[in-house]
C-alpha cells in the first residue's frame, strides 16, 4: 500500500512563527502536491513538484513556499503565518493517474 | 477553464436505499475522472477513476460511478447504502498543468448523510 505520512496532525502556532508542515511518501513518486482544505471551498492547490528541487506554484501559492530536497520528502513552509492560513492541510503524492493524499495536518494560527 | 462541479452540499439518503452523488464536469479532452471520500478528521482515501473504456466504473466499497460524455457527467452510485457510507465525498479531474500532468481539480465535496 502506498503511505503518504504526514508528521504533525494538529498544530497551533502564533501569528508570525515560521511553520514547516512535513511530508514522506515511500514509494519513490516522483509528483508531490500541497493542498489546503477549507468548508465550502473544497480543495485548492497550493504548490506541487515533480522531480527534487523542482516546484510550481498552484492556484493559492501567496504565503507559503515549499521545499524538496529529496525525493521522498515534500514540506511545506509558512514563513509568517497569519490567521487566514488556519485550516486543514493535505499533502499528497501520485504514481500514474492516481493521487494518494496523507491524513492531514490542522493548523490553527491564534 | 477546466473545472468540477457538485451541486449538492448533502445528500440524505435511508440505509439499504440506492444513493446518488452528483458531479459534472468541464476539461478540454478527454478526461480523466475520479472519485474520492474523507471520512471525519482524515485524509481523502481513493475510491474509483475513469480514464478511458467503459463507461460504468466499478470501485472500492461497493461504488460505482457512470461516465456520461454527452452530459458531462461522472455520478457516483451505490445499490446499498449503509450508514457506514456516511462521509464526505469529492469528484476531481485531471487537468494538465505545466509538470505536473496529473495534477487534480477537485469540486467543493458533497457531504453524504445515511439515516438508519
Amino acid at each position: 500500500d502506498v503511505k503518504v505520512t504526514q508528521s504533525s496532525r494538529y498544530l497551533v502556532k502564533r501569528t508570525g512563527e515560521k511553520v514547516f508542515l512535513e511530508c514522506v511518501q515511500d514509494m519513490d513518486h516522483e509528483n508531490m502536491f500541497w493542498y489546503r482544505q477549507d468548508p465550502g471551498l473544497g480543495l485548492r492547490l497550493i504548490y506541487f513538484s515533480y522531480d527534487v528541487k523542482m516546484k510550481e506554484k498552484g492556484d493559492i501559492p501567496e504565503g507559503y513556499s515549499v521545499s524538496r530536497e529529496k525525493k521522498e520528502r515534500f514540506s511545506l513552509i509558512l514563513e509568517s503565518a497569519s490567521t487566514n492560513q488556519t485550516s486543514m492541510y493535505l499533502c499528497a503524492s501520485a504514481v500514474g493517474n492516481t493521487i494518494y493524499f496523507g491524513e492531514g495536518s490542522w493548523l490553527t494560527v491564534v | 477553464a477546466q473545472s468540477v462541479a457538485q451541486p449538492e452540499d448533502q445528500v440524505n439518503v435511508a440505509e439499504g436505499n440506492p444513493l446518488t452523488v452528483k458531479c459534472t464536469y468541464s476539461v478540454s479532452g478527454n478526461p480523466y475522472l475520479f472519485w474520492y471520500v474523507q471520512y471525519p478528521n482524515r485524509g481523502l482515501q481513493f475510491l474509483l477513476k475513469y480514464i478511458t473504456g467503459d463507461n460504468l466504473v466499478k470501485g472500492s466499497y461497493g461504488f460505482e460511478a457512470e461516465f456520461n460524455k454527452s452530459q458531462t457527467s461522472f455520478h457516483l452510485k451505490k445499490p446499498s447504502a449503509l450508514v457506514s457510507d456516511s462521509a464526505l465525498y469529492f469528484c476531481a479531474v485531471r487537468a494538465l498543468y505545466g509538470g505536473a500532468t496529473n495534477k487534480l481539480i477537485f469540486g467543493t465535496g458533497t457531504l453524504l448523510a445515511v439515516q438508519p
